[in-house]
């Protein structure tokens, strides 16, 4: 079956330094990952996405993933962090049968 | 495009009530998802629609829940009677291929179940 693990529940960085959120998935097969950012009072809205080629992938607000089979991660990162990025961020992973199975999140809180 | 829209936003009802939320998907996005967010966990599927067909409901808490989408375009969660873990953000998302593709979430309506 499939799962998401996000092993960090809570993250504190500072404004301008940088992030990354780890991910771990079990999947029997070629996963199709995802990043969503959900903000207070908010649905959750689409970073970034893999599905096949480069295992580098570029998402909005400048967040980038690094997939990498061998460690079955799937880590977000950002270079420099914004007080706006303060949120709750959820990986996701996909199968082929249209399902989807988010982690229990991790929440971000940045500090000037 | 105009977003997934959801109804209401906010809900207190007493258990043992019943509570219906309401979802109209992105025009054309063939499939529907309700999902389940209890305060510090992650979405859990509720139940999958493909059109007007269900494709998955093994997550749903039918003796007390329900679902439809029947013209394969608005959909209808129902819950009766409520409980108190019922308390939790109930999130509609909707999707033109399918989750491969990614899906657009609805803004959610907060259920509080007293």
């Amino acid at each position: 079956a499939q799962s998401v693990t996000q092993p960090d529940i809570h993250i504190t960085v500072s404004e301008g330094a940088s992030l990354e959120l780890r991910c771990n998935y079990s999947y029997g097969a070629t996963p199709y990952l995802f990043w969503y950012v959900q903000s207070p009072g908010q649905g959750l809205q689409l970073l970034l996405k893999y599905f096949s080629g480069d295992t580098l992938v570029q998402g909005i607000k400048g967040f980038e993933a690094e997939f990498k089979r061998s460690q079955s991660s799937f880590n977000l990162r950002k270079p420099s962090v914004h007080w706006s990025d303060a949120a709750e961020y959820f990986c996701a992973v996909g199968s082929t049968g249209n399902q989807f199975y988010f982690g229990t999140g991790t929440s971000l809180t940045v500090i000037p | 495009e105009a977003g997934v829209a959801q109804s209401p936003r906010y809900k207190i009802i007493e258990k043992r009530q019943s509570v219906a939320f309401w979802c109209n998907p992105i025009s054309g996005h063939a499939t529907l998802y309700w999902y389940q967010q209890i305060l510090g966990q992650g979405p859990k599927l509720l139940i999958q629609f493909q059109n007007n067909g269900v494709v998955d409901d093994s997550q749903l808490p039918k003796d007390r829940f329900s679902a439809e989408r029947l013209k394969g375009v608005d959909s209808t969660l129902k819950i009766q009677p409520a409980k108190l873990e019922d308390s939790a953000v109930y999130l509609c998302a909707s999707s033109l291929q399918g989750a491969l593709y990614g899906y657009t979430f609805g803004s959610g309506t907060r259920l509080t179940v007293v």
